[in-house]
């Protein structure tokens, strides 16, 4: 079964320092999330993509977290500089279509803030 | 007030039981609901969409009550494997953005 892949699983990192997470969608799905779910809390939308484009970053911190999908294929997300506050999982999910009822969740990174 | 509220929780149920979760949501343009399972420490996954004829799936029936802008889910004779966090999601806007609930959860005991 087709799965999305995210790396790494696990990371640690001190405030002041730079992460960047990176997530391959099941192959052919257009659409691609990226999520952030606080401890206690569902995920909350980051940031879509539709192919390489961006369709919605409204809740992306933009002074510190950037976010790419160049060749409408894999993704990395970014944070500089990582705040303690960004203590979280951050989840990729992909659905085949825009519209698509059924969004795919990878296995998550586990970001710790020191 | 968040867009999607859900019982606080947490449930804790014997086996056998019948548990319902319910939800509201404060958008009346959201346009499709879904409840999504997240195990410990695991990523959410599909449960069931959520359909305003109401629709089961085996165990599991889900119910949408667009006048009163209400969501629930029935899980009848409850199983150890059912304890999970349940989501309750809305989607809505021109990019069919998903919100979810804080989550409810449940721990099924022998």
């Amino acid at each position: 079964e087709a799965e999305v892949a995210q790396s790494p699983r696990y990371k640690i990192t001190e405030k002041s320092q730079a992460v960047a997470f990176w997530c391959d969608p099941i192959s052919g799905h257009a659409t691609l999330y990226w999520y952030r779910q606080i401890l206690g809390q569902g995920p909350e939308l980051l940031v879509q993509f539709q192919d390489e484009s961006v369709v919605d970053d409204s809740q992306l911190p933009k002074d510190r977290f950037s976010a790419e999908r160049l060749k409408g294929v894999d993704s990395t997300l970014k944070i500089q500089p990582a705040e303690l506050g960004d203590s979280a999982m951050y989840l990729c999910a992909s659905s085949l279509v825009l519209a698509g009822n059924e969004q795919f969740f990878g296995p998550g990174t586990r970001l710790t803030v020191l | 007030r968040k867009e999607v509220e859900q019982d606080p929780g947490p449930f804790n149920v014997p086996e056998g039981a019948t548990v319902a979760f319910n939800c509201t949501y404060s958008n009346s343009a959201s346009q499709s609901f879904f409840w999504y399972r997240q195990d410990c420490r695991k990523e959410p996954k599909l449960l069931m969409s959520v359909y305003s004829s109401g629709n089961e799936d085996g165990r599991f029936t889900a119910q949408l009550n667009r006048a009163s802008q209400y969501i629930s889910l029935l899980i009848r004779d409850s199983k150890l494997s059912d304890s999970a966090t349940y989501l309750c999601v809305g989607s809505g806007g021109s990019n069919y953005k998903l919100t979810f609930g804080k989550g409810t959860l449940l721990t099924v005991n022998p």
